[in-house]
């Protein structure tokens, strides 16, 4: 029974280059999430996705950011044009059908990205 | 907008004592929900525990248990006997009704020596 999956676990771009995170869910999950940690800090919301729709993406920077969660494969936080206060942990976490303040939302191992 | 305050940035215990790590939130909403996961020094989220606002009972999972004063707005969590596995960040986090997503503090650091 895999965990969410998210890949690459570690990402290295130079400035300006675009970087492209990817995460499966848990199997039977159809919510997927996108948090950022930066340094010594909390998770950060930044989006949330169900199949092919955008639900809440308040937290993310209207600027060189974007998600997918398309009917077919894995959900794609891409980030264009990349800068270095991009550098930070990137987390994608799932949950089941959406019942409310009971949903345990299960986190996938993160990807570093490193902005040279 | 919710808020989660961690106020320990770190604590320290001896092996197979208990811990107490803080956690207060505030909310207008009547109906929540609050987790905590741990983070090793690998650096994934580990899912902990989580309480229910309208739970009649503390949370227990194993050597975690969940200290839930609703009037107080605090959800401390215990671990008992502690183990040098346990030396990690611990976050608190919290989901209103209304929304989609946690709310996450800052964290603390839990360091468990011999």
């Amino acid at each position: 029974n895999a965990g969410v999956m998210q890949n690459p676990r570690h990402l290295v771009r130079r400035r300006g280059q675009e970087a492209r995170l990817r995460c499966s869910p848990m199997k039977g999950h159809s919510h997927v999430y996108w948090y950022r940690q930066l340094p010594e800090e909390g998770l950060k919301f930044m989006v949330y996705l169900q199949k092919e729709n955008i639900i809440d993406e308040s937290g993310m920077p209207k600027e060189r950011f974007s998600a997918e969660f398309p009917k077919e494969g894995p959900s794609i936080l891409r980030i264009q044009q990349v800068v270095r206060g991009d550098s930070a942990a990137y987390f994608c976490a799932s949950s089941p059908l959406r019942q409310g303040v009971t949903d345990t939302q299960y986190f996938g191992p993160g990807t570093r990205l490193t902005v040279l | 907008a919710q808020k989660i305050t961690q106020t320990q940035p770190g604590m320290f215990v001896q092996e197979k004592e208990a811990v107490t790590l803080d956690c207060t939130y505030d909310t207008s909403d009547p109906s929540y929900g609050l987790f905590w996961y741990k983070q090793p020094s690998s650096g994934e989220m580990i899912f902990l525990i989580y309480q229910g606002s309208y739970d009649q009972q503390n949370a227990t999972e194993g050597r975690y248990s969940l200290n839930f004063q609703k009037a107080r707005k605090s959800a401390n969590l215990v671990i008992s006997a502690s183990q040098l596995g346990d030396s990690a960040m611990y976050f608190c986090a919290h989901l209103d009704s209304g929304y989609s997503t946690l709310t996450f503090g800052k964290g603390t650091m839990l360091l468990v020596s011999p």
